[in-house]
C-alpha cells in the first residue's frame, strides 16, 4: 500500500529564516511525486512534479528535491505570503495520488 | 475564469437528504477525480474516472455514487446523507498521461445536519 508521512505537521517561521519541510513515502513503482500548496478555504495548488530521485525543481523561494525515500520541500527566505499548508502525494503503478496529511507554514513578519 | 468549477460552493443539508455536488471543467481533460478533505486526515479519494465510459471506486466510495454525464462534468451523489460526510470536497481533473498532475476546483463545504 502506497504511504505518504509528512513532518513536521505544522511549522511556524520568522520572515527570512529558511527551512526545510520533509515528505517521506513508500510506493510500489514511483511515477511521480507532488506538491501542492494550499491556501485556507481553497483547493489545492500545484506547485511540482518530481520524477526519479536526484532530480530538483524550483519555484521562486521554493526548491523541491527527490531521493528514493523522500522529498524536502526547501523554503528559502520566506516571506508571510508563503504561510499556506503544503501537500505531498505520490502516484504509483495504480495511477491514484496518495496524499499526506500536510503541514501547515505559518511565516510571521 | 477559473478552469474547474464546481457548485454550490457551500451547502448545508439534513441527515437523510439527498444531494449533488457538481463539478466542470474547461480543461478539456480527460480524467476527473472527486475528494474529501477532513481535519487531521488529508484527501481522501471517493471516485475518479478516466473517460465518460470508466468510472472507478476510490478508497472510500461508501455512501457516494457519481455520474459522468460529459468529458466536462463530474457529478457527486450523496443518496442519503449522514453527519460523518460533512466535509470539504474537490474535484480534481488531470490529462491522460499516468504522469501528470492533477487540478483542484475550489472546494464545496458540505454541512450534513
Amino acid at each position: 500500500e502506497d504511504q505518504v508521512t509528512q513532518s513536521p505537521e505544522a511549522l511556524r517561521l520568522q520572515e527570512g529564516e529558511s527551512s526545510s519541510l520533509n515528505c517521506s513515502y513508500t510506493v510500489s513503482g514511483l511515477r511521480g511525486l507532488f506538491w501542492y500548496r494550499q491556501d485556507p478555504g481553497k483547493g489545492p495548488e500545484f506547485l511540482f512534479t518530481l520524477y526519479s530521485a536526484g532530480e530538483e525543481k524550483e519555484k521562486e523561494r521554493l526548491k523541491a528535491t527527490l531521493t528514493k525515500k523522500e522529498s524536502f520541500l526547501h523554503i528559502t527566505a520566506p516571506k508571510p505570503e508563503d504561510s499556506a499548508t503544503y501537500l505531498c502525494a505520490v502516484r504509483g503503478g495504480s495511477e491514484k495520488l496518495v496524499f499526506g496529511k500536510g503541514m501547515k507554514l505559518t511565516v510571521n513578519p | 475564469d477559473a478552469d474547474v468549477t464546481q457548485t454550490p460552493r457551500n451547502r448545508i443539508t439534513k441527515t437523510g437528504k439527498r444531494i449533488m455536488l457538481e463539478c466542470s471543467q474547461t480543461k478539456g481533460h480527460d480524467r476527473m477525480y472527486w475528494y474529501r478533505q477532513d481535519p487531521g486526515l488529508g484527501l481522501r479519494l471517493i471516485y475518479y474516472s478516466f473517460d465518460v465510459k470508466d468510472i472507478n471506486k476510490g478508497e472510500i466510495s461508501d455512501g457516494y455514487s457519481v455520474s459522468r454525464q460529459a468529458q466536462a462534468k463530474f457529478s457527486l451523489s450523496l443518496e442519503s446523507a449522514i453527519p460523518n460526510q460533512t466535509a470539504l470536497y474537490f474535484c480534481a481533473t488531470s490529462r491522460s498521461s499516468g504522469r501528470s498532475e492533477q487540478y483542484f476546483g475550489p472546494g464545496t463545504r458540505l454541512t450534513v445536519t
